[in-house]
């Protein structure tokens, strides 16, 4: 069964500094691909950041970056120089990559959420 | 070039009455997905549609709830005889042919049941 943690319910962080987003993910798909989102209090859902598993380098968008560690299963969220507009909820998400021929490729896993706020 | 639209954005609804979430996928997209959000939860899987067929509907509750997806029209979320268990956030996505990786997210409706 496919599954992602977030271990880090909450946290507390000064602005400008960078923070670092916990997330692990169980699978047994030999394909897939891991997102980050993040959920302002508004509560739309933002999409940050897609690693593929075979992608060969880490993902980066600006102030983004995620940090993929295979063989450990684990896909942190890096964000660089904090902005008070960074607080947030963050979900790490996955879904296998079969192809578009598989409904199950649809589903998206998402973790339970990490609620980031940042201090000025 | 609008997003994925949600409507409405807040419902409130007695126990017992029925729940018509609506959405209208991004231009060019012909598959649409909900999830659902209970507090302080991540989102759950609940159904997959293209137009006029529901491709898996897995994380659907067996009673209660239905999805479709018109040829004309947006795709409806109905939960019948709601309960006060239902109350979420309901999220639509949606994405090209192809592309189900690439799913974009409407700002999901805010369901209530007093």
């Amino acid at each position: 069964a496919q599954k992602i943690t977030q271990t880090q319910p909450g946290m507390f962080v000064q602005e400008k500094e960078a923070v670092t987003l916990d997330c692990t993910y169980d699978t047994s798909d030999p394909s897939y691909g891991l997102f980050w989102y993040k959920q302002p209090s508004s509560g739309e859902m933002i999409f940050l950041i897609y690693q593929g598993s075979y992608d060969q380098q880490n993902a980066t968008e600006g102030r983004y970056s995620l940090n993929f560690q295979k063989a450990r299963k684990s896909a942190n969220l890096v964000i660089s120089a904090s902005q008070l507009g960074d607080s947030a909820m963050y979900f790490c998400a996955m879904r296998p990559t079969w192809g578009e021929g598989y409904s199950s490729a649809s589903k998206i896993i998402f973790g339970s959420g990490t609620r980031l706020s940042i201090r000025p | 070039n609008a997003g994925v639209m949600q409507n409405p954005r807040h419902l409130v609804r007695r126990r017992g009455q029925e729940a018509r979430l609506r959405c209208s996928p991004m231009k060019g997209h012909s598959h649409v997905y909900w999830y659902r959000q209970l507090p302080e939860e991540g989102l759950k899987f609940m159904v997959y549609l293209q137009k006029e067929n529901i491709i898996d509907e897995s994380g659907m509750p067996k009673e209660r709830f239905s999805a479709e997806f018109p040829k004309e029209g947006p795709s409806i979320l109905r939960i019948q005889q709601v309960v006060r268990g239902d109350s979420a956030a309901y999220f639509c996505a949606s994405s090209r042919p192809g592309q189900v990786y690439e799913q974009y997210f409407g700002p999901g409706t805010r369901l209530t049941v007093t």
